[in-house]
């Protein structure tokens, strides 16, 4: 069973247009971490936030903003005026404590083109 | 001064060969990893080192031999490589405690058989 849904395979915006991207997880665990990455056209995975699940404070970093509901197991991401270089793969995932290591679970990444 | 690093970034080669993937991180973290993203960009962890012992191990072919020489260094060996081994392989690496646990990756290996 998948643990980490992103329903959006692909977004197109143009520019300066906000733009809000869904994660939804699966786990049993109380505690779990979840994190945003991201994936430029160069190819590099990026680390954008973390979030430990007893903390649902809304974050805010610059244009970057997530929005963490633990009663509906969502962990969404806006960015708002978006720019060409926010042009990526966006990946939700979720990590989960295993034998006393953590391994990441991945969405299935949403693509976001920012036009100019 | 990059924080992990793997060699090398391009690697083509023929079906039925044996291949190595590097990995070195300087960030003084205890825990390794592999992950393979397939051509649909889908993310799977394959193996977790933690200070050189093998932690996770998903189900991967036996084909795939990870190597831990000290916790700085994770390889991936890779025998008679067939060509639905063609992907990005991704090494990173994490403090592995709860309350430090983000991954932080490399730039990753892109692996083409032919």
């Amino acid at each position: 069973a998948q643990k980490v849904t992103q329903a959006q395979t692909e977004i197109s915006v143009v520019e300066k247009e906000d733009v809000t991207l869904d994660c939804v997880y699966e786990t049993r665990d109380t505690t779990y971490y979840l994190f945003w990455y991201k994936q430029p056209p160069s190819g590099e995975l990026v680390f954008l936030i973390r979030r430990n699940s007893f903390d649902e404070q809304n974050e805010i970093s610059g244009r970057y903003s997530w929005n963490f509901q633990k009663s509906t197991s969502s962990f969404n991401f806006t960015i708002t005026a978006s720019q060409v270089v926010d042009s990526a793969v966006y990946f939700c995932a979720l990590s989960e404590a295993v034998r006393g290591d953590y391994k990441l679970s991945f969405g299935a990444g949403t693509t976001v083109t920012v036009r100019a | 001064d990059t924080a992990v690093s793997q060699t090398p970034k391009y690697l083509v080669t023929q079906m039925g060969n044996d291949k190595s993937i590097k990995c070195e991180q300087n960030l003084g973290h205890d825990t390794m990893y592999w992950y393979k993203q397939d051509s649909k960009k889908f993310l799977k962890i394959m193996f977790s080192y933690n200070n050189k012992e093998l932690i996770i191990n998903e189900t991967v072919p036996n084909r795939f031999s990870p190597k831990s020489p000290d916790k700085a260094h994770l390889n991936l060996h890779i025998n008679s490589l067939e060509l639905g081994d063609s992907a990005v392989y991704f090494c990173a690496s994490s403090q592995g405690t709860s309350d430090e646990e983000t991954q932080y990756f490399g730039p990753g290996t892109r692996l083409l058989v032919l």
